[in-house]
Order: structure tokens, then sequence, then C-alpha cells
């Protein structure tokens, strides 16, 4: 079972473009939301998080919307550079333990 | 540098050898994670530790896998009798007081 599915598996965007990737799921005991970012051959590297007490959460460019009666939440990426060229991964954290689980990840190509 | 770091970053096998993979995590972070990632999907819980105790591993693929952390400091995860479907990119993370876990750059094996 899926419990985080993350849209779209690809996008291209030109530089300077926002950037929009979305993640819904479905289990109301996941309490804390992340965002990674990956590089080819590297590890995860957290980008930005967010708790659903809150609708939105800004950092420099990032910025992570939450609509917690929709369980949906969306990274937006503004004024997209070529190297935010990258796959991003939302998760999702249990309230009762540990385990991140993770939506499938989407390959993001600015274009120069 | 004080990430988390892992050994060896990348080992190639063959079918029915046993393999064993190293994490260091951050210094003084109590928690430690595995997890497995397969190209072109987000990385999937294995196995967590709180200091030496193994809390959670039920999530371990077959009983062919299994970890250690024998002091509470670094890990080890070990594959017997390796096969083909277990190529894959193997993550660990640690965790601090906070929410957030902080990943290796990941060990990717490739069984022939």
């Amino acid at each position: 079972q899926q419990q985080v599915k993350q849209s779209p598996q690809s996008l291209i965007v030109q530089k300077g473009g926002i950037s929009i990737i979305n993640c819904a799921y479905e289990n109301t005991a996941f309490d804390y939301f992340p965002w990674y970012q990956q590089f080819p051959g590297k590890g995860p590297a957290l980008l930005i998080a967010i708790r659903p007490d809150v609708s939105e959460k800004k950092e420099g460019r990032f910025t992570i919307s939450f609509n917690k009666s929709a369980k949906q939440f969306s990274l937006h990426i503004m004024d997209s550079q070529p190297g935010d060229s990258a796959t991003y991964f939302c998760a999702a954290l249990h309230n009762a333990g540990n385990m991140l689980t993770f939506g499938g990840g989407t390959r993001l190509m600015v274009k120069p | 540098d004080t990430g988390v770091s892992q050994d060896p970053r990348h080992k190639i096998t063959k079918r029915g050898q046993n393999v064993t993979f190293r994490c260091d995590p951050i210094s003084e972070h109590n928690r430690l994670y595995w997890y497995r990632q397969t190209l072109g999907q987000g990385p999937e819980f294995l196995t967590y530790f709180q200091n030496e105790a193994q809390l959670e591993k039920s999530r371990l693929l077959s009983d062919r896998f299994s970890a250690e952390r024998p002091k509470g400091s670094f890990s080890t995860l070990e594959i017997q009798r390796t096969e083909q479907g277990d190529s894959a990119m193997y993550l660990c993370a640690s965790q601090g007081a906070g929410e957030t876990q902080y990943f290796g750059p990941g060990t990717r094996l490739l069984v022939l």
C-alpha cells in the first residue's frame, strides 16, 4: 500500500519558473512532513519540513503548502535554477513511530 | 566532515555471497536508521536503533538481512546469500533530539 503518493514523476521547468510538486497521504497519524532533495549518487538531504498545524512554511525559494483536510501538501520552488535539477521526495513520519514513508519521487530538470 | 558516513560506497558481489555495510552516524545521535532505495523509487525503511537497541526490525526484507549496533555508535547491515534482487542503494540515517533524519551517501550494491 503506497501511503504517500507523489506527482508528477518528472518535471521540466525553465530557469526562473516555478516548480510545483504535489503529495497526498492517507494515514491521518502522520504528523511531520519533510521534503528531501537527492542528487545522483548522493543520499537524500533535507530541504524543508512542516507540521500539520501550519498551512504554509517558507525558507528562501522553497515553500511548503499544507492542506490538512485534503491530506495534501506541496513543494513550490520559486525562481527555479539549473542547480535545482535533482530528484525530490516528500515523506511523512508517523506520530507513533520513527520510520519515514517516502513518496515515489519527482525528477526535476530546470532548463537554462 | 561531521555528517553520516557509509562504507563502502560501492560493492559488487556474486550471487550467494555475504556482504556487510557500515554506517557511522553523526556524533551523539542516538537514533540510527537503515533504508533501501531501488532505482527510481523513494527510500524504503528497513530497521532502526535507539542507542544499541533495535526497536523495529519487522520491515527487514527477509531473514537474510540483519543489522547490529553493538555499542550504540556505528552500525552494520549484513545481507547473507545475496540475490540479484538485493541490488539497490542502502542508506543509513541518523537522528538526534529533533525529528530530522540525516542521510549518508549510501552504499550501492550490485549483485551479479
